[in-house]
């Protein structure tokens, strides 16, 4: 079956430093993958989809890549700030014709002042 | 812009009773939404896919007449939670897609927090 695993251990960093969150599927053949972020109690807002084709995708401090041999994607958040502390999910979509999206748990971002 | 409403943001009530939530595209006109379910640090399960004029899709396990989905317009569906019981406790979720967009993301509104008593 479809799996998706994303860190179930809260990354703890300090300001500043990059964040780097994974995110490794299996046996599924996704169009794309997204990124969203969610905040307690809140629903997840989306913050980067990047295509099977696309290896790479930047957006202001936001870096992700996707590497479909490997069934794995990185998501790097640079200059880390406190603010940046959140849930952060995975989800793949595209791989039939429905735009349906499977997530991921998600890890927790705590960046320290 | 793409914004999209939910409603109510919480509901506490006793056991046996229906509770209806809303799901509204503000700003765009939205023939597919989805309704998810989620528990405390777990991911996202989708629910079912409701399309505008037709019958929802629901997701294997889930039960329709339990949770009913009405797609009456372009901007706002709903899920019913039918003689709801204590189990069905959660955060429910529900999201849009906008018409014409393709690879595009969902847009999510802000959730429900069911308690039954």
């Amino acid at each position: 079956s479809q799996k998706i695993e994303q860190n179930s251990e809260a990354l703890n960093i300090q300001e500043g430093k990059t964040a780097t969150l994974t995110c490794n599927y299996t046996n599924y053949s996704p169009a794309y993958l997204q990124w969203y972020r969610q905040d307690p109690g809140r629903g997840p807002v989306f913050l980067l989809l990047i295509r099977e084709n696309e290896k790479e995708k930047r957006k202001e401090r936001l870096k992700v890549t996707f590497d479909t041999t490997l069934k794995q994607s990185l998501f790097h958040i640079t200059a880390s700030q406190p603010a940046d502390s959140a849930t952060y999910l995975c989800a793949l979509g595209g791989a039939d014709s429905s735009y349906k999206l499977i997530f991921g748990s998600g890890t927790r971002l705590l960046v320290r002042p | 812009g793409a914004v999209v409403s939910q409603h109510p943001s919480r509901v506490i009530c006793k056991s046996g009773t229906s509770v209806k939530i809303e799901c509204r595209s503000l700003d765009f006109q939205a023939t597919t939404m989805f309704w998810y379910r989620q528990f405390p640090k777990k991911s996202l399960m989708l629910m079912a896919t409701s399309n505008e004029g037709s019958k929802a899709t629901y997701e294997q396990g889930v039960e329709k007449d339990k949770f009913l989905i009405n797609h009456a317009s372009l901007t706002l569906s709903t899920l019913t939670v039918t003689s709801a019981h204590p189990e069905d406790s959660s955060f429910y979720i529900c999201s849009a897609l906008i018409d014409g967009v393709s690879n595009q993301p969902q847009h999510f509104g802000d959730g429900t927090r069911l308690s039954i008593l």
